[in-house]
């Protein structure tokens, strides 16, 4: 079974506005951790952001913010006044403690608009 | 800091050939990750070693072998490519906090 969905395969943003990239999770393991991703068209993975299930705080990381709804599963990704470079695919993870893994979705494509 | 280093970073196979991808990470990780990137489908882990001396299989194992050598290297290994396995590899280890994985520059591997 899915363990991360990423239900927008692709979002559009007007640079300067603020985005929310959707990410719900599926575990029974009460301790966790989500990660936010971002890979440019050159490919790499570049680690934005990472939130704990027992943190009490929404993780931020300057215009990067997790919004963390336990109770939801859910763990989306704000990115406040949106620029150009910001245009790149974003992947959601997820380790659960019990697990080595880290589970990826499928990711979504933002492209930031002038 | 070099961080996680991948080699090589582009490769041609012919069917049934074999090769070795190469990865050494110097952050004296535990934990070290393979997995394949294809158009759609996120990234899967190939393998996994939790420490040094062990392996353990992930979702898409089949067609690969793996080698902890030591603590700071990882590869991956074909023993016979296939087209289906035409992707882009990256190699990852984690923080001991759990709190980040660090990922390689990633090898795009295409078998013709």
């Amino acid at each position: 079974a899915q363990k991360i969905t990423q239900t927008q395969p692709g979002m559009f943003v007007q640079e300067k506005e603020a985005v929310t990239l959707d990410c719900t999770y599926d575990t029974s393991d009460p301790s966790y951790g989500l990660f936010w991703y971002k890979q440019p068209s050159s490919g790499e993975m570049i680690f934005l952001i990472y939130q704990g299930s027992y943190d009490q705080q929404n993780a931020t990381e300057g215009r990067y913010s997790l919004n963390f709804q336990k109770a939801r599963k859910s763990a989306n990704l704000v990115i406040s006044a949106s620029q150009l470079g910001d245009s790149a695919m974003y992947f959601c993870a997820m380790r659960e403690a019990s697990g080595y893994a880290l589970n990826f979705g499928k990711g979504t494509s933002l492209l930031v608009t002038p | 800091n070099a961080g996680v280093t991948q080699t090589p970073k582009f490769q041609v196979l012919k069917t049934g050939q074999s090769m070795t991808l190469q990865c050494a990470q110097d952050m004296n990780h535990n934990s070290m990750y393979w997995y394949r990137q294809d158009p759609g489908m996120g990234l899967r882990l190939i393998y996994y070693s939790a420490s040094e001396g062990t392996t353990d299989k992930g979702e898409v194992p089949n067609g690969y072998n793996v080698s902890r050598l030591n603590k700071r290297e990882f590869s991956l290994r074909l023993e016979s490519a296939a087209p289906s396995q035409t992707s882009v590899y990256f190699c990852a280890s984690r923080t001991p906090e759990n709190t980040e994985a660090f990922f390689g520059q990633g090898t795009r591997l295409t078998v013709v």
